[in-house]
Parts: C-alpha cells; structure tokens; sequence
C-alpha cells in the first residue's frame, strides 16, 4: 500500500500556463512535505517544502497548498517554463524528528515552447 | 562542496555476480540514506545510517543486499548473486538534518544481464 500517492502520473503545459500537480498521504502522522525535482541522468533535489501547521508555502514562482484534513497538497508551478520539464516527486515524513523520507511515484511534467 | 559522489555512473553484470556501489557523502554530514529507483516502483527507501551507525534497513531485501559506512567518508551497497530484477539506478543521499533535506547523487545504474 502507497503512503504516498501522486497525480497525474505525467502532465503537459504550455509555456506560461500554471502547472498543478496533486498529492496525497495516508499516514496522519506525517508532518512534512518536501517537494523533490529530478531531471533526467542526476538525482532528486529538493524544490519546496511544507510543514503541516502551515496551508500555504511560496518559493519564486513554487507554491504549495496543503490541506491537513482531506490529507493531500498540491505543487503550482507559476509561468511554467520548458526548463521545469523534469519529474517531481511529493514526499512525507513524520512524526517530527523521523529520519525517514517516503516518496510518491512521481510527476513528469513537460512544457511545452 | 562535491556533493554526494557515487561511483561508478555505470555498472553492468552478469547474472550471479556481485555488484558493489560506493558512496560518499558530503562532508559533514551525518546520516546517508540508500534508495533504488525503477519506473514501476519509483523511489524506494533501501537503508540509513546515522554516525555511521545502521538505523533502518528495512527496505533492503533480506537477501544478497547489504550495505556499510565503514568511516564517515563513504557507504558501501553490495548486492550479491544479482538478478535481472536487480536492475535499477540506486541513489544515495546525504543529510545533515534528518529528513528536512537530502542531497542525492547522481546515481549508479545497474544493469544486470
């Protein structure tokens, strides 16, 4: 059973449209939420992240929502440019002080010039 | 600062042979994570080790996989009598605060025939 579990599994925006991708977890302890993109050939890096006593996180043109009760967040990716195209992966870990990162399956998002 | 540094980029074997992928981590920091990473499965959690210390490995397969950080400068993940199913890039990350962000290498793509 996915803890972690993301949406769509590939998405394709045009330049300057507003991509969103949808996540969502199991585990009510969980409390933080990074954002990790890769591009093809190196490993995940760290986009965004969220802690669960906030809704809202913005970082240039990254947003996160997140919504403690339904247990799901979403990545806006503002003014989508085709070097965003990469595969962005939502992933959670908790309680506080948990080591532990757990991954949803990932996002591949093209954009389109 | 390197970065995470895996080696080799690239590792092709047999089936039956033993394969072993190094790791070092960026300096400094105290816990180095190992995940695997397939397009069906996605980012799976392998092990960690903190101070050098093994903490969770319960994402290693019982079997033929085990892993080390004989010193802080580097990790080992050996996999013996490898199978075709093996085949997967493994990434390694390291961190200085727990889960809040990891730093990935680049990976090793192993391929086993």
């Amino acid at each position: 059973q996915q803890q972690v579990r993301q949406s769509p599994q590939s998405l394709t925006v045009w330049e300057g449209e507003t991509a969103i991708l949808n996540c969502s977890y199991e585990n009510s302890a969980f409390d933080y939420f990074p954002w990790y993109q890769q591009f093809p050939g190196e490993g995940p890096a760290l986009l965004i992240a969220i802690r669960s006593v906030s809704d809202k996180k913005e970082d240039g043109g990254f947003t996160i929502f997140f919504n403690k009760r339904e247990k799901n967040l979403s990545l806006h990716i503002k003014d989508s440019q085709p070097g965003d195209s990469a595969t962005y992966f939502c992933a959670a870990s908790g309680p506080s002080g948990s080591w532990q990162l757990i991954f949803g399956s990932g996002t591949q998002l093209t954009v389109m010039p | 600062n390197a970065g995470v540094i895996q080696t080799p980029r690239h590792k092709v074997t047999g089936k039956g042979q033993e394969a072993t992928l190094w790791c070092e981590p960026i300096s400094g920091h105290s816990a180095v994570f190992w995940y695997r990473q397939t397009i069906v499965q996605g980012l799976e959690f392998l092990t960690y080790f903190r101070n050098q210390a093994p903490i969770d490995d319960s994402g290693m397969p019982k079997e033929r996989f085990s892993a080390q950080m004989p010193n802080q400068s580097h990790s080992t993940l050996k996999i013996q009598s490898t199978q075709p199913q093996d085949s997967a890039v493994y990434l390694c990350a390291s961190s200085s605060r727990g889960a809040e962000t990891l730093y990935f290498g680049s990976g090793t793509r192993l391929t086993v025939l």
